[in-house]
């Protein structure tokens, strides 16, 4: 079946530090990919929507110079955080559907699990 | 703005007996999707029935069933025969049909503990 592949699955890193999180489907062609974030214990918050070929659509709230998104192809979207602080310390977590097939699913990577030191 | 409501925080239900958790949504929208995810220890989001607005039979997949009332915008998940390995959080989300805005929306989880 459908796959989405993310990496990294967890990152430590220093306060300062910009973190790239990659988001893949494997074997489907996805326009569209979905950045959610999740704090411990709660829910999943979409953060931006990625769209191949063009600007990532960012929801309220969500800060497009810090996050930056990149769907450069039909199979990858990226994530950047750049300058990274302890307060963006969280679960990362991307999703994509295969427009391709009628009534799919979206379709969940496993996570990053990002700590800024 | 649709949002999606779950007000049981944490539920437990002795394990082989059958336990139903609740989530209510709000959407002006007639045609949407709704979902239960299960969401384990290793966090990766699995995905355990969906329903399609349009239709009016419940859908099943094995243990699990859901009771969805489209006029009382609710959308029960009953899992029967409760193993061990059901112990996670549950979310329910809904996604519009509309092509473009296929963001999904969550409520904010119910964490299910199975009693041995």
């Amino acid at each position: 079946g459908a796959v989405v592949s993310q990496h990294p699955s967890w990152v430590i890193c220093k306060s300062g530090t910009s973190v790239k999180i990659e988001c893949r489907s494997l074997d489907f062609q996805a326009t569209t990919m979905f950045w959610y974030r999740q704090f411990p214990k709660q829910s999943l918050m979409l953060m931006a929507t990625s769209n191949e070929g063009s600007k990532a659509t960012y929801e309220q709230g969500v800060e497009k110079d810090k996050f930056l998104i990149n769907h450069a192809s039909l199979t990858l979207s990226t994530l950047t955080v750049t300058s990274a602080h302890p307060e963006d310390s969280s679960f990362y977590i991307c999703s994509a559907r295969d427009l391709g097939r009628v009534n799919q699913p979206q379709h969940f990577g496993d996570g990053t699990r990002l700590s800024i030191l | 703005a649709q949002t999606v409501t779950q007000s049981q925080p944490e539920m437990s239900v002795q394990e082989a007996e059958t336990v139903t958790l609740s989530c209510t949504y709000d959407t002006s929208e007639s045609d949407y999707y709704l979902f239960w995810y299960k969401q384990p220890p290793s966090r990766q989001m699995i995905l355990v029935i969906r329903q399609e607005a349009y239709k009016q039979q419940n859908a099943t997949e094995n243990r699990f069933s859901v009771n969805f009332q489209k006029a009382a915008k609710s959308f029960s998940l009953k899992i029967s025969d409760s193993q061990l390995g059901d112990a996670a959080m549950y979310f329910c989300a809904y996604r519009s049909e509309n092509f473009g805005n296929e963001k999904l929306t969550f409520g904010t989880g119910t964490r299910l503990t199975i009693i041995p």
